[in-house]
């Protein structure tokens, strides 16, 4: 089975501080994603990455950036972290058939709370 | 834009019972649908993966089905367990990357 392993379940940070969450993938997949979850608001694209050094905005990429230099290891960054990015943050990989995406498999999440 | 229901929110239902969990979708040009559950303050689990010419899948007590004419997938749970008590999301592939839409879930209780 594909593992996908979030190093932190919860962190607390404070306000203007960077954040790094990582996100590693055991099976060699070629996508990989990032995702905030929010009561009400479901899951958001934040990033994904279709290949080493490539990455791409999802619908809610401000405040945030990624960094992929490994296939396996994908990290979220938050530059300067506001209360408003709150929020359980998920990564998923995937593997690919062409451009379509087979199917998620998603880490246990990071709670992050910014205060 | 691919708009994805799950409808209800919320059930409740007694040990024992078979339930049938639904996932409404506009798009019918997807071509996976895969149902996850969600523990409270975990990531999501895949339980079944369903590709448009599959139209069925089965796991265990679980069977997943898919009907693109209807715009419906459907999760039947058999034999209800207090273990199956979660949130269970279904999630409409329709094209690339940026093209997977989830549904906002329906939180399940099994009652002892």
């Amino acid at each position: 089975d594909v593992k996908v392993t979030q190093s932190s379940r919860y962190l607390v940070k404070r306000t203007g501080e960077k954040v790094f969450l990582e996100c590693v993938q055991d099976m060699d997949h070629e996508n990989m994603f990032w995702y905030r979850q929010d009561p009400g608001l479901g899951l958001r694209l934040i990033y994904f990455s279709y290949d080493v050094k490539m990455k791409e905005k999802g619908d809610i990429p401000e405040g945030y950036s990624v960094s992929r230099e490994k296939k396996e290891r994908f990290s979220l960054i938050l530059e300067s972290a506001s209360t408003n990015q709150t929020s359980m943050y998920l990564c998923a990989s995937s593997d690919r058939e062409g451009h379509l995406i087979y199917g998620y498999t998603f880490g246990s999440g990071t709670r992050l709370t910014v205060v | 834009k691919q708009e994805v229901t799950q409808i209800p929110a919320a059930l409740s239902v007694p040990e024992g019972e078979n339930l049938v969990l639904n996932c409404s979708f506009t798009d019918s040009a997807i071509y996976n649908l895969q149902w996850f559950r969600q523990d409270p303050g975990k990531g999501l689990t895949s339980l079944l993966l369903i590709q448009s010419s599959q139209r069925e899948q089965t796991s265990g007590r679980l069977n997943a089905s898919l009907d693109k004419s209807s715009g419906r997938s459907t999760l039947y749970i058999a034999a209800s367990q207090p273990g199956d008590s979660a949130t269970y999301l279904c999630a409409g592939f329709s094209g690339g990357y940026q093209k997977v839409t989830f549904g906002t879930g329906t939180k399940l209780q099994v009652i002892p």
